[in-house]
C-alpha cells in the first residue's frame, strides 16, 4: 500500500514564499495525489490534483498564490506572498487500492 | 454553489448507534461517488468509507467494517453513515466529501463543515 509522508512542521514568514513536501512510497512514484487546506477548527479544503508531471488543477476560488510542482516521488505545493490566513494544516492524499493521507503539515506564518 | 451540510452527531454510549446525515446541494447528487472521512481529536484524515452513484457498491476501511453502513437517497440528495457498536476510538469529526472525477474513488473536491461524534459513557 502506498504511504505518503510529510513533514509535521513548516514555517515563514508573511509575505515570502513556502514550500511543503509530500513524498511518494516506493514503487509510486507515478501517483498523482490532491492538496487539502484546513485552517483551525474548520473542514478540510480542496486545493489541487497534482499529477506525476507536474499538471495540476485547482479547486473553485483557490487563488494563483497556491502552485504545485513534481519531481520523481516528491509532490510539492507552493504558496507565495503567504497571508495569515494561509496558517493551516496541509494534508496530502492519493488514491488507488486504497484512499490515502499523509499526515499533515502544520504551517505557522510567522 | 456546491454544499455538504452534515448532521446528526453528539455523544452516544460505548456499543451504541447513531446515523449521520449529509445532506447535499448545487450539484447533481446523483452523478458523483461519495465518501465519509474522520478525524480524531488532534489527529489527522483518515478515510472511512465510500458509496458509487447508485448505492449498489460501497467500501469501508478495515476499522469500522462491519459496524458501519454508507448509503444515500439520490431522490433526497442525501448521503448517510450508520454506526453501530461505537467505540472510543471512533470519536472523531466526520466530514461528507464529493469524489472529484465523480464516477470513481480518487480524491475529494468538496468538503462537509463536519459533525462531532463523541463516544463516552
Amino acid at each position: 500500500q502506498v504511504v505518503l509522508t510529510q513533514s509535521p512542521s513548516a514555517s515563514a514568514s508573511l509575505g515570502d514564499s513556502v514550500r511543503l513536501t509530500c513524498t511518494l512510497s516506493s514503487g509510486h512514484s507515478n501517483y498523482a495525489i490532491a492538496w487539502h487546506q484546513q485552517q483551525p477548527e474548520k473542514g478540510p479544503r480542496y486545493l489541487m490534483k497534482l499529477e506525476s508531471d507536474g499538471s495540476h488543477s485547482k479547486g473553485d476560488g483557490i487563488p494563483d498564490r497556491f502552485s504545485g510542482s513534481s519531481s520523481g516521488a516528491e509532490r510539492d505545493l507552493t504558496i507565495s506572498s503567504l497571508q495569515s490566513e494561509d496558517e493551516a494544516d496541509y494534508y496530502c492524499q492519493t488514491w488507488g487500492s486504497d484512499i490515502v493521507f499523509g499526515g499533515g503539515t502544520k504551517l505557522t506564518v510567522l | 454553489e456546491v454544499q455538504l451540510v452534515e448532521s446528526g452527531g453528539g455523544l452516544v454510549q460505548p456499543g451504541g448507534s447513531l446515523r449521520l446525515s449529509c445532506a447535499a446541494s448545487g450539484f447533481t447528487f446523483s452523478n458523483y461517488w461519495m465518501h465519509w472521512v474522520r478525524q480524531a481529536p488532534g489527529k489527522g484524515l483518515v478515510w472511512v468509507s465510500r458509496i458509487n452513484i447508485d448505492g449498489s457498491r460501497t467500501k469501508y476501511a478495515d476499522s469500522v467494517m462491519g459496524r458501519f453502513t454508507i448509503s444515500r437517497d439520490n431522490a433526497k440528495n442525501t448521503l448517510y453513515l450508520h454506526m453501530k457498536s461505537l467505540r472510543a476510538e471512533d470519536t472523531a469529526v466526520y466530514y461528507c466529501a464529493r469524489d472529484g472525477r465523480g464516477d470513481y474513488e480518487t480524491y475529494f473536491d468538496y468538503w462537509g463543515q463536519g459533525s462531532l461524534v463523541t463516544v463516552s459513557s
